[in-house]
């Protein structure tokens, strides 16, 4: 099994729509975690953090759950630009190395 | 900003060929990691350094070696080259800490190995 499970897609969605992505993590020491954003071709950059709490960043909201070891990232009103692969990212302690998922892939279109 | 540069884009080599792949940073971090990302699989750990001269293995560190000589500056090498080491080779930094910090990657390094 996977340390770090997502479903690859794609998900080609309208603009204006709202998109969910699901994520799993089978260590349950997990410590912290992160959503990535990579655009094609390109490096991956950090999009958010994700909080027990839940967070939200403009049209971005995470949410962890540790009892069910999944991870969730919400795109409201999504834009062309949202065109992307998300991978979802675990930390396992405070090592410093990260764990991160295949990745969703997200198309947007007009 | 952070910089994170990688000495080449594309690199095309022959099998057998040693290769050096470098990686240099400017925010005075003290971790830096190498993966390699292949359709299906992601990105997955060859080695990581918390300070100059240490290294730790990562997931799959066969075929590979690195080197920090310098806190700037992380090299990685191909001590002899396969076809199966083709892929997108990723730099990366970050701040040593508790496990919150961000990686920065660098550009990355298309090799083809034929």
């Amino acid at each position: 099994r996977k340390e770090v499970e997502q479903d690859p897609g794609p998900f080609n969605v309208p603009e204006g729509a709202t998109v969910a992505f699901n994520c799993t993590y089978s260590n349950s020491a997990s410590q912290s975690f992160f959503w990535y954003r990579q655009d094609c071709r390109k490096e991956p950059k950090l999009l958010m953090s994700v909080y027990s709490s839940g967070n939200e960043d403009g049209r971005f909201t995470a949410q962890l759950n540790r009892a069910s070891q999944y991870i969730s990232l919400l795109i409201r009103d999504s834009k062309l630009s949202d065109s992307a692969t998300y991978l979802c990212v675990v930390n396992l302690g405070n090592t410093g190395k990260l764990i991160f998922g295949q990745g969703t892939t997200l198309q947007v279109k007009p | 900003d952070v910089k994170v540069t990688q000495s080449s884009r594309y690199l095309v080599k022959r099998t057998g060929e040693k290769v050096f792949l470098e990686c240099v940073q400017d925010m005075d971090h003290e971790n830096m990691f190498w993966y390699r990302q292949d359709p299906g699989l992601g990105l997955r750990l060859i080695y990581f350094s918390y300070d100059v001269k240490m290294k730790e293995k990562g997931d799959i560190p066969e075929g590979y070696s690195v080197s920090r000589e310098k806190k700037e500056r992380f090299s990685l090498i191909l001590e002899s080259a396969s076809t199966n080491q083709t892929s997108m080779y990723l730099c990366a930094s970050s701040l040593f800490g508790g496990g919150e910090e961000t990686q920065y990657f660098g550009p990355g390094t298309r090799l083809l190995v034929l």
